[in-house]
């Protein structure tokens, strides 16, 4: 089972609309996740991390987790061309006794005017 | 405040020769992780180094190391290099080890012919 999994393909939503990823970890001991942001040819930005079970809202972004289910997911409201970009999805984990972060692979959104 | 920077931003080497890559984090951020990001495999934990010490090592092989200085700033050497060492190499910096708030430098393009 992979540590961090974001199994869509690209996203296509029209301007607007609301975009929604979803992550799923497999170490049931983590406490902290992690959404970053990644335009073509740059480097990762952190968009938002949130520890507790429930909705954190920043913005137009709002991160939603639910610990039981090992569930995380990001909804993007009214989405602008400028979010067409890569998302992803990271789990702090010290499941193999290193303190790291795991990310996912990432999920394309595109943003259709 | 600036930001992470890395050098160099491109480098082209043949199989067996070794490299060097450098970090430096952003003023006052003490720990520095690295990452190596494919397609195939997106982006993966190399280590992370806090006050000179390697803190956490992900899953590696040794030819793969890193140090970091008394100023915070940092090196990744890979040694006898393979052709799938050619990567996107990116540092991100925190103030403290727990990842909560990682700032990515843009990344050092690594090309193994």
């Amino acid at each position: 089972q992979k540590e961090v999994e974001q199994n869509s393909g690209p996203l296509s939503v029209p301007e607007g609309a609301i975009a929604s990823l979803n992550c799923t970890y497999s170490d049931r001991g983590s406490q902290s996740f992690f959404w970053y942001r990644q335009y073509s040819g740059k480097s990762p930005e952190l968009i938002m991390f949130i520890y507790s079970n429930g909705d954190k809202e920043d913005g137009r972004f709002t991160a939603q987790l639910n610990k039981a289910s090992q569930y995380v997911s990001l909804l993007i409201r009214d989405s602008q061309p400028s979010d067409s970009a890569t998302y992803l999805c990271a789990v702090k984990t010290a499941k193999d006794g290193n303190n790291r972060l795991a990310f996912g692979k990432g999920n394309q959104v595109v943003v259709i005017p | 405040k600036a930001g992470v920077t890395q050098t160099p931003r491109y480098l082209i080497k043949t199989r067996g020769q070794q490299v060097t890559l450098s970090c430096s984090p952003i003023s006052g951020h003490r720990s520095v992780s690295w990452y190596q990001q494919t397609p195939g495999q997106g982006l993966q934990f190399l280590f992370e180094y806090f006050s000179e010490t390697q803190r956490n090592k992900g899953n590696f092989p040794g030819r793969f190391s890193g140090r970091q200085f008394s100023n915070s700033r940092s090196e990744m050497n890979v040694s006898t290099l393979e052709l799938g060492d050619s990567a996107l190499y990116l540092c991100a910096s925190s103030l403290s080890a727990s990842y909560n708030e990682q700032f990515f430098g843009p990344g050092t393009r690594l090309t193994v012919l």
